[in-house]
């Protein structure tokens, strides 16, 4: 199994441009969530969803578009980029509630785009 | 809301040192606590957690255990290796209801293992 994978892995874009970042992940996990990671503050949620076809706001979500087409992606958009979306992009996916016994299940992680915006 | 608190770093330490990164939390009622782990280049992945108070967590030569009268998990490890270069992070689910989208993370805490 690959889990969850990310494309691209790195991408420089110019102010104004739009860019879709894709991730995938194998193990059949109902939820599937964007965050960003800028230094000296931690991850932050972008957008998440709860199943194939539902999208919901996180802590971050201006400037930034998903879809949940099918339930093994979750692509996340940026229609006009800004230099302030320069940062490390992450995806992770996990199991419903419900599979795992209650909250408090574990997230698994890609491996990372790292966007720059000039 | 939701936060966590965790010391500042960078840590650095020599190897087999003893290793303390402090994390405390502000929620509501009994939320899950979490040390995931950032190794260069790569995402996130989870190092241990614990869902109720005085639970420890554990693996991989690291433990932290769930303080709920000072709210605090903080990460020890009694042997460090240059392995354990990495940055981790300290993150909560807050209690009641569902999990999703609801993963709040510290800033995150630099350690470097020297030889």
């Amino acid at each position: 199994n690959a889990g969850v994978t990310q494309t691209p892995k790195f991408r420089v874009l110019k102010t104004g441009q739009s860019m879709t970042l894709l991730c995938a992940q194998d193990m059949n996990h109902e939820y599937m969530y964007w965050y960003r990671q800028d230094p000296g503050m931690g991850l932050r949620l972008i957008h998440y969803s709860v199943g194939e076809g539902t999208t919901a706001k996180g802590e971050v979500p201006d400037g930034y578009n998903v879809s949940r087409l099918k339930k093994q992606n979750f692509l996340l958009g940026l229609e006009s980029a800004a230099p302030s979306q320069t940062s490390v992009y992450f995806c992770a996916s996990s199991y419903s509630d419900f599979l795992a016994g209650g909250p408090g299940n574990e997230q698994f992680f890609g491996p990372g785009t790292r966007l720059t915006v000039l | 809301g939701n936060s966590v608190t965790q010391m500042e770093g960078p840590v650095t330490l020599s190897e087999e040192a003893f290793l303390t990164i402090n994390c405390t939390y502000t929620a509501t009622g009994y939320p899950s606590l979490f040390w995931y782990v950032q190794y260069p280049g790569e995402g996130l992945q989870l190092l241990l957690k614990a869902t109720k108070a005085d639970d420890k967590g554990s693996n991989k030569g690291f433990e932290a255990t769930y303080r709920k009268e000072t709210t605090s998990f903080h990460l020890e490890k009694g042997s460090v290796q240059v392995s354990d270069s990495a940055v981790y992070f300290c993150a909560l689910i807050r209690a009641g209801g569902t999990s999703y989208g609801k993963l709040t993370f510290g800033q995150g805490t630099i350690l470097t293992v020297h030889p």
